[in-house]
């Protein structure tokens, strides 16, 4: 079993509409919880990031985790197409610099 | 501009050959690091690098090397390239010292060997 699980999609949906992306895991260790995204031909970008438990909000994305089932989620408000890309979870301990990557979902959003 | 440059972006070589992918960073971050990524693998760790001279395996070691001589500076080296190496290539820079969750990753590198 992977310590980190996503589903790799391909998700497609209309544009303006609200997306969730999803990740679980396995190691009750994860403290840190980020999302990167990558758009085709580039190198992974951080989106956002969470410590813990709960919620954070930026602008149209909004992060979640919750840590006693171990899932967590990316939501995206009024989706764009600038927003297709693929989006991967990935997890860390604390006090560590190693990062565990989910697969990846691939997002399309079309006009 | 901060960023972290990757070369060759694409290089199509022969088993056996070896090759070296340079990675250098602009922003004196201690921490680097080299990923591979294949379709239903994601992100797989190679080796890491915490500091100059620091160098430790990650999760796919086998049949790569690395050196840190410069901070700056943290090349991959396929001393013998197999056809199972073929893949793609990242390099990543953090800051180190517990939360370096923003990694900073090149352009990638598209390896196939023959």
């Amino acid at each position: 079993q992977k310590e980190v699980e996503q589903d790799p999609g391909p998700l497609s949906v209309p544009e303006g509409a609200i997306v969730s992306l999803n990740c679980t895991y396995s190691n009750s260790a994860f403290q840190y919880f980020m999302w990167y995204r990558q758009y085709s031909r580039k190198g992974p970008e951080l989106l956002m990031y969470t410590y813990s438990s709960g919620n954070k909000e930026d602008g149209r994305f909004t992060a979640q985790v919750d840590k006693s089932s171990k899932y967590i989620s990316l939501f995206i408000r009024d989706s764009q197409p600038s927003d297709s890309a693929t989006y991967l979870c990935a997890c860390s301990e604390y006090n560590t610099d190693k990062l565990i990557f989910g697969t990846g979902t691939r997002l399309q959003v079309f006009p | 501009e901060a960023q972290v440059t990757q070369n060759p972006r694409y290089l199509i070589t022969v088993t056996g050959k070896k090759l070296t992918v340079t990675c250098s960073q602009n922003m004196n971050h201690e921490y680097m690091s080299w990923y591979r990524q294949d379709p239903g693998l994601g992100l797989r760790q190679i080796y890491y690098s915490m500091n100059v001279e620091v160098t430790d395996k990650g999760d796919v070691p086998e049949g790569y090397k690395v050196s840190r001589k410069e901070k700056r500076n943290f090349p991959l080296i396929l001393e013998s390239p197999s056809p199972n190496q073929t893949s793609l290539y990242f390099c990543a820079s953090s800051y180190t010292g517990g939360i370096s969750y923003e990694q900073y990753f090149g352009p990638g590198t598209r390896l196939t060997v023959t």
